[in-house]
C-alpha cells in the first residue's frame, strides 16, 4: 500500500450537484495528480498540482477544479455533476512536478451520479 | 497527442507459465514508461519503469522491454502465480507536466 489516501471511498450525488474529492499525498511529495477512470477504461489526466499550483491539465472542461494545501494534500471539485461524470477518481503523488518521476496512487474514489 | 494503445484486452494463463502483456505507443519523443497493476477495488500499484535510454529492465520475477523503432512497450511476467490476476495498465510519461497517459489495460486471468 502506498501513503496516499483518498477520501471519501464512495459518494453518490444527483445531476446538477457539485461535489468535493480529497486527496493525502505521501510523505515528502509535494505533487499531486488527479486522474478520471471510467469502467473499463485506464486513468485519464485531469490535472497536476505543484507547490499549489496547476501545473498542467488534460482535456476537461472548467467545472473540474482543484487545489493544493500548503501541507500538500489536495481536492477535486466539481461542479453541475453530470451523468457521464461517473466513475472513479484517482490520485497520485510524486516527489516533483515533472517527468521521470514515479506517481504513487491511492485507492480512489467511486462517484456515482445519478 | 500520445496515444497508447494494447494489443489484446484479456488475456488468460496457466499458473507457473509466463505472460507477456504487450503495448504501443504513437509519440516517438515518449521518454519515460510505466507498467501498473490494478486489482479490483484499488487504486493501480506500481510495477517496473523504464526510461527511453534503456531497452530492457527487469525487476523481481517482472521484466519490461522498450522496443523504440517500432515504439513497442512489453511486461514479462515469469511463472505467473494467481495473485498476478489484475488488469495491467501502460502508462507514458505525457511530456514536462508529468502527467502519465494510459492504455486500456490487459486483463490477466492465471488458472491454478
Amino acid at each position: 500500500e502506498t501513503g496516499v489516501t483518498q477520501s471519501p471511498t464512495h459518494l453518490i450525488k444527483t445531476r446538477g450537484q457539485q461535489v468535493t474529492l480529497r486527496c493525502s499525498s505521501q510523505s515528502g511529495h509535494n505533487t499531486v495528480s488527479w486522474y478520471q477512470q471510467a469502467l473499463g477504461q485506464g486513468p485519464q489526466f485531469i490535472f497536476q498540482y505543484y507547490r499549489e499550483e496547476e501545473n498542467g491539465r488534460g482535456n476537461f472542461p472548467p467545472r473540474f477544479s482543484g487545489l493544493q494545501f500548503p501541507n500538500y494534500s489536495s481536492e477535486l471539485n466539481v461542479n453541475a455533476l453530470e451523468l457521464d461524470d461517473s466513475a472513479l477518481y484517482l490520485c497520485a503523488s510524486s516527489a516533483s512536478g515533472v517527468s521521470y518521476n514515479e506517481q504513487f496512487f491511492g485507492p480512489g474514489t467511486r462517484l456515482t451520479v445519478l | 497527442g500520445e496515444s497508447v494503445g494494447l494489443h489484446l484486452p484479456t488475456l488468460s494463463v496457466q499458473e507457473g507459465d509466463n505472460s507477456i502483456i504487450n503495448c504501443a505507443y504513437s509519440n516517438s519523443a515518449s521518454d519515460y514508461f510505466i507498467w501498473y497493476k490494478q486489482e479490483s477495488g484499488k487504486g493501480p500499484q506500481f510495477i517496473i519503469d523504464i526510461r527511453s535510454n534503456m531497452d530492457k529492465r527487469q525487476g523481481q520475477r517482472v521484466t519490461v522491454l522498450l522496443n523504440k523503432t517500432v515504439k513497442h512497450l512489453s511486461l514479462q511476467i515469469a511463472a505467473t502465480q494467481p495473485g498476478d490476476s489484475a488488469v495491467y495498465f501502460c502508462a507514458v510519461s505525457g511530456g514536462s507536466q508529468g502527467n502519465l497517459i494510459f492504455g486500456k489495460g490487459t486483463k490477466l486471468s492465471v488458472k491454478p
